[in-house]
């Protein structure tokens, strides 16, 4: 059971220069998450989704897109690359809502934008 | 406008000595409240949850945390650190009254445990 898969794991970018972050999960979760973790700042939610086809702004949403459509993939779209995006990304899911189901977690995207 | 802090970004103890990490929040609503551990290099894991059941909250690894509305803390304990503990634990708080997804997150605390 491979859970919740981010590529890649390691990026650099250019300021300007446009990636997109692939999350996909095999546990059939309808909720997916995209969050940034800062320094000393804890995680920030970027990007939500309840389902194939439903997408909603987190806490952090600009110079981001996402889209939603099938349940396993989530992936994250950077369109010009800012240095503050230098950051590490995670994503997530979950069967049903934080309250009744944890969170599981992707090991993480390191993106650096020079 | 609900938020949570971790009162030490930093906290160390030797390997068999009590564990404490404090975390305070603020919340016009009932909250609910996590921890989170993440190990070097690896995604969060879930540690424990309070969801307005039991104040007193076990978890995995040993450790608990406390619920204590009087005070707005969720304090995460454990009785005697273990070299595998030392990690980043986050303190979570959920985002207008648990909507799916919006967790807020507090800073995080280092825990270094020495031999």
């Amino acid at each position: 059971n491979a859970g919740v898969t981010q590529t890649p794991k390691f990026r650099i970018l250019k300021i300007g220069q446009s990636m997109t972050l692939q999350c996909t999960q095999d546990m059939n979760h309808n909720y997916m998450y995209w969050y940034r973790q800062d320094p000393g700042m804890g995680l920030k939610l970027i990007y939500y989704s309840v389902g194939a086809g439903i997408t909603d702004k987190g806490e952090v949403p600009n110079g981001y897109n996402v889209s939603r459509s099938t349940t396993e993939d989530f992936p994250l779209r950077l369109e010009l690359a800012a240095p503050s995006q230098t950051s590490v990304y995670f994503c997530a899911s979950s069967s049903r809502t934080v309250l009744e189901e944890k969170l599981f977690f992707g090991s993480g995207t390191q993106l650096s934008v020079l | 406008a609900q938020s949570v802090t971790q009162l030490d970004s930093h906290v160390s103890v030797s390997e068999g000595t009590p564990v404490l990490l404090r975390c305070n929040y603020s919340s016009s609503y009932s909250p609910s409240l996590f921890w989170y551990v993440q190990h070097p290099n690896k995604g969060l894991q879930l540690l424990l949850k309070y969801t307005s059941a039991a104040t007193l909250v076990k978890g995995i690894n040993g450790f608990e945390a406390e619920f204590k509305k009087s005070e707005t803390s969720f304090h995460l304990t454990k009785p005697s650190a273990h070299m595998s503990d030392a990690a980043e634990y986050f303190c979570v708080v959920t985002y207008s009254g648990g909507n799916t997804g919006k967790l807020i997150f507090g800073q995080g605390t280092t825990l270094q445990v020495k031999p």
